[in-house]
């Protein structure tokens, strides 16, 4: 079963940082984009960053230079470094696969961060 | 990069359809072929419904179509059905690898 399971989410004072790991099974992970999303409970959907099969990354503007993605292909786990945190960044983060070029096929059940003192 | 503009709610009894409007720009929408959209149930993750603007992955009903004109994309839910209702996404590249969502709309069978 093509499967992603995010953890690492939790309570978090402003200016802290916190690691996002996702792992996936079911399918070549090294062969995917793959991308973070959040969305703060209630809202709608924010595209966060995207990590390509060759390693290269792109990121929204409000998480650039804060944010870091990353990914292992031996442990077929993706991860997101989240530095320097705001109140704003309060959201469930869902990692998706890329699939069907430029489309998010396979979804996470997502984990909540929130940012709060 | 803005959000895609969609109107945030829509209705239909069963059996009758409705259409979902998802405004961009020539930077995004206008610009490239890869809308996607994405049904939302309370509490679950998204799910694709359709991609490259009117796609179906495998196992999404063919009531579910897209469209696209413009700087203006479109999803069209056919012989609704109660377990449609839900709120739906729409997302669109936007060079550069970036990419961005809609403003969602909650679709609502009455």
């Amino acid at each position: 079963e093509v499967q992603l399971v995010e953890s690492g989410g939790g309570l978090v004072q402003p200016g802290g940082s916190l690691r996002l790991s996702c792992a996936a099974s079911g399918f070549t992970f090294s062969t995917y984009w793959m991308h973070w999303v959040r969305q703060v409970p209630g809202k709608g959907l924010v595209w966060v960053s995207c990590i390509k099969v060759d390693g290269s990354t792109t990121y929204a503007d409000s998480v650039k230079g804060r944010f870091t993605i990353s990914r292992d292909n031996a442990k077929n786990t993706l991860y997101l470094q989240m530095n320097s945190l705001r109140a704003e960044d309060t959201a469930v983060y869902y990692c998706a696969r890329g699939g069907y070029i430029s489309a998010f096929d396979i979804w996470g059940q997502g984990t909540l961060v929130t940012v709060s003192s | 990069q803005s959000a895609l503009t969609q109107p945030p709610s829509a209705s239909g009894s069963p059996g009758q359809s409705v259409t979902i409007s998802c405004t961009g720009t020539s930077s995004d929408v206008g610009d490239y072929n890869y809308v996607s959209w994405y049904q939302q149930h309370p509490g679950k993750a998204p799910k694709l419904m359709i991609y490259e603007v009117s796609k179906r992955p495998s196992g999404v009903p063919d009531r579910f179509s897209g469209s696209k004109s413009g700087n203006t994309a479109s999803l069209t839910v056919s012989g609704l059905q109660a377990e449609d209702e839900a709120d739906y996404y729409c997302s669109s590249y936007a060079a550069s690898n970036n990419y961005v969502f809609g403003t969602g709309t909650k679709v609502t069978v009455l």
